[in-house]
């Protein structure tokens, strides 16, 4: 199935810098989301975005849907420890369809 | 406290030995999914629930069974495991009109020998 490519596969950072990674696809989505896995956990969701071009923050934390549908990015501002962990892209291809498509990942690593 | 439960959390197993892996939640969700995460492929879906005794497949179903005959269970069996169904796998429930607002389990890793 469509998968999406997400970019960085990694990133090695020190605290306190900002962050971005992006995910992009061929295909059209209606929904593009961000979730975050810890180590040893299930992915946790953080941010849902519902219409192209909308900017939605959660706290430290900045996405946007792309204007064509077919890509988002994340920000992290000033990143702390704590934000280590794989961040994944997840995409609805349609609307109240449980047909959703994620990206590979990226691995952040903060150091202190 | 609002969850989703998974079990076993580990498994190693040997190839053909039929297994179930089970997930609850307590929300009261009436969507429910399973994936299967590998190195490099991120999260691919296996079967999914929209409802009671309502069950369609996924990404990548192949090897799998579920049964939905109870809203808060949704069990993945593989009915004759094989070396490349080791993997790290997931269950994951949302509420209903809103399946992208998932929360996951956390997690079994099944090892098949």
């Amino acid at each position: 199935g469509q998968q999406l490519n997400q970019s960085p596969q990694s990133m090695f950072i020190q605290e306190g810098e900002d962050v971005s990674m992006n995910c992009t696809s061929s295909s059209i989505f209606n929904t593009w989301l961000w979730y975050k896995q810890d180590p040893g956990e299930g992915p946790v969701l953080l941010i849902a975005l519902y219409k192209a071009g909308e900017l939605t923050s959660n706290g430290r934390l900045t996405a946007q849907f792309g204007i064509t549908r077919k890509d988002s990015f994340l920000n992290i501002s000033a990143s702390i420890p704590s934000d280590v962990g794989i961040y994944f892209c997840a995409g609805q291809l349609r609307y109240n369809n449980n047909d959703m498509r994620f990206g590979a990942g990226t691995r952040l690593t903060v150091k202190p | 406290e609002a969850q989703v439960t998974q079990n076993p959390r580990y498994l190693i197993t040997v190839t053909g030995k039929k297994l179930t892996v089970t997930c609850s939640q307590n929300m009261n969700h009436e969507y429910m999914s399973w994936y299967r995460q590998d190195p490099g492929l991120g999260l691919r879906q296996i079967y999914y629930s929209m409802n009671v005794e309502v069950t369609d497949k996924g990404d990548v179903p192949e090897g799998y069974k579920v049964s939905r005959k109870e809203k808060r269970n949704f069990p993945l069996i593989l009915e004759s495991p094989s070396p490349n169904q080791t993997s790290l796998y997931f269950c994951a429930s949302s509420p209903r009109g809103i399946p992208y607002e998932q929360y996951f389990g956390p997690g079994t890793r099944l090892t098949v020998t």
